[in-house]
């Protein structure tokens, strides 16, 4: 089975400053990576995925990822948040029909 | 485009009474899913399909049903409400299997007193 750790429930950021949200995940098979952001009172939406290749991912919003397959780990970053970046953001991790979700981490861009 | 359109947005239930949790996109999704969202928990899988036709359970079935009669439409339906069944719920839909994205509706937010 598969789960998803996120170590940390909240981030507290200056505007303009780098962030990195952290995501671990377990797995015996290979799987598919996802990061979502839920702005608040509204659904998900996707930031960036990884299937294959490159473990450098890009996302929307300046947003991006690297996979490490020996840390199982898939952190995602962006050099410079901006007061909009304040929301809500999940890993999750697929394999066939089924995407499970990590608790998430709530990230606060501080003026 | 509409994308997948939840409704009602909120609501308020006694304990025992029953409801339906409307879904429905207009993305010809064949994949549609069902999650509940809990403080600190993140999204936990209540129900899926992959096609009219075919459900299947997820994480937290218990106190759930759903049926899957058209593509666009994927109904979640609580019989008995309970406290525990207090949440935010939200459908969602995907074009294939878990490699592809999955868009989601807006939630409704259900509380049972």
């Amino acid at each position: 089975a598969q789960s998803v750790t996120q170590l940390d429930s909240q981030v507290p950021v200056f505007e303009e400053a780098p962030v990195e949200l952290r995501c671990n995940y377990s797995s015996s098979v290979s799987v598919y990576l996802f990061w979502y952001v839920q702005y608040p009172n509204q659904g998900l939406q996707l930031l960036l995925k990884y299937l294959s290749g490159s473990t450098l991912v890009k996302g929307i919003n300046g947003f991006e990822a690297e996979f490490n397959k020996s840390q199982t780990s898939f952190h995602l970053r962006k050099p410079s948040v901006h007061i909009s970046d304040t929301a809500e953001y999940f890993c999750a991790v697929a394999h066939y029909d089924k995407v499970i979700f990590g608790p998430g981490t709530s990230l606060s861009v501080i003026p | 485009n509409a994308g997948v359109t939840q409704t009602p947005k909120f609501r308020i239930l006694k304990i025992g009474q029953s409801m339906t949790l409307q879904c429905t996109q207009d993305m010809n999704h064949n994949y549609m899913y069902w999650y509940r969202q809990d403080p600190g928990m993140g999204l936990k899988l209540i129900y899926y399909s992959v096609g009219a036709g075919i459900t299947d359970k997820g994480e937290v079935p218990n106190g759930y049903n759903v049926s899957r009669s058209t593509t666009e439409d994927f109904p979640l339906r609580l019989e008995l409400a309970a406290p525990s069944q207090t949440s935010v719920y939200f459908c969602a839909s995907s074009r294939k299997r878990s490699d592809t994205e999955a868009f989601f509706g807006q939630g409704t937010r259900l509380t049972v007193v």
